[in-house]
Formats: structure tokens, sequence, C-alpha cells
């Protein structure tokens, strides 16, 4: 059964402050893994990542996957309070579905 | 929002009455998902559906059914709701092919089952 686990559960930090939220997986047939920002409503897309040591950025936030580790991280550099939310980690499985992780819940302090 | 509508937004339910949740689409996507989401569990899939009449399981499935009667509309049915069913309810289509395939959500169904 396919898993995915996310560190840590819950991170509170200072507005400024720069973040990296953990993602490891076990998979039986890798296709890609996808993160995705919670904030009060549904889950927003963020990056999709299949290849391993390429870097995703879109702002202030990257990231990067992990093949031989089975693993990817999300950087967050000079987090803002907006930033605050539930980031989530998913593996793609056949039928395009998804297996996601718990959650890491961020919270940015002013 | 990728043309996804879901209704109700919230309910209040009774132990053992039926439920039905609607997501609708409007871009004629294929693939069409419902997950629940509880406190330290991430989201779950519960039914998928990857066309007209067809459907599949996903790993939390017991106690709920689906119906897709057209590309639009998928229905996700508790038969007799139970407070574990409590939870919030997204659905989602899949968008992209060839190894680039995301989800999209919708806003979410709060689903409170007294």
């Amino acid at each position: 059964e396919d898993k995915v686990v996310q560190s840590p559960l819950s991170l509170v930090v200072h507005e400024g402050d720069t973040v990296t939220l953990n993602c490891s997986y076990e998979v039986t047939n890798f296709r890609s893994l996808l993160w995705y920002k919670q904030e009060k409503k549904a889950p927003t897309f963020l990056f999709m990542l299949t290849s391993s040591g390429i870097e995703k950025k879109s702002g202030r936030l990257s990231s990067i996957l992990d093949k031989k580790e089975l693993s990817s991280i999300l950087n967050i550099t000079a987090t803002q309070t907006g930033d605050s939310a539930i980031y989530l980690c998913a593996d793609l499985q056949g039928a395009q579905k998804l297996v996601f992780g718990q959650g890491t819940r961020l919270t940015i302090n002013p | 929002d990728a043309g996804i509508t879901q209704s109700p937004r919230h309910k209040v339910t009774e132990t053992g009455t039926p439920v039905t949740l609607r997501c609708h689409q409007t871009e004629n996507h294929r693939y069409m998902y419902w997950y629940r989401q509880d406190p330290g569990h991430g989201l779950r899939l519960i039914h998928y559906s990857y066309g007209v009449k067809d459907t599949d399981k996903g790993e939390v499935s017991d106690g709920y059914s689906v119906s897709r009667s057209k590309t639009e509309d998928f229905l996700l049915t508790l038969e007799s709701a139970t407070s574990s069913q409590t939870s919030v309810y997204f659905c989602a289509i899949s968008e992209g092919q060839g190894g680039d395939e995301k989800l999209f959500f919708g806003s979410g169904t709060q689903l409170s089952v007294l």
C-alpha cells in the first residue's frame, strides 16, 4: 500500500523566517509528487515533481524531489502571514488518483 | 475553481438518515473524485469515476456509494449516515495527460452527523 508521510505536522515561525517542509513516500510505481496549499477551503495546486534534482520555483516557494531518498522538500523563504496554511504532499497513482500525506499546518506569526 | 460546484456547502443531519452530496463540473472532465478530510488524516479517497457509469472504490469507501449518470455530475450518497462520517467532503477533477495530470478541488461540503 502506497504511503506518504509529512513532517513536521505543525510548525510555528515568525514572519521573515525560512521554513522547510518534508515529505517522504513509499510507493510501488512512482509517477509524480504534488504539493498543495490549503487555506480555508479547497487545496490549491503548487508544484508537480517528476524528476529527481530538478527544482520547481514560484516566487518565494520552491520544491525539489530526491528519488534516491524517496522524499521531497518544500521551502518558503521570507515567510509572510499569508503563507499560513496547511501544506499537503501527494503521490499521483494510476487513474490519476492522489494519495495524500497528513499535511503540515504552518503558522506565521507577525 | 476549474468549474467545480459542490452542493450543499453545509449540511447537518441526524444519524441514520440518507444524505446525498452533489458535485457538478462544467468542463467535460473524464475523471472525478470524492475525498474526505479529517484532522490528522489529510485527504482520503472515497470513490472515483473514470466516465459515465464507470466508478471504483477508494481507500475509505465503506458506507458510501456513488453514481455518475452524466459527465457533469458525480453524486456521493451516505445510505445511513453515522457520526463517523462527520467530515469535510471535497470533490475533484483531473486535468492534463501524459504524466502531467493534476487534481483541482471544489470548495468542499461540511457535513455534520448528529
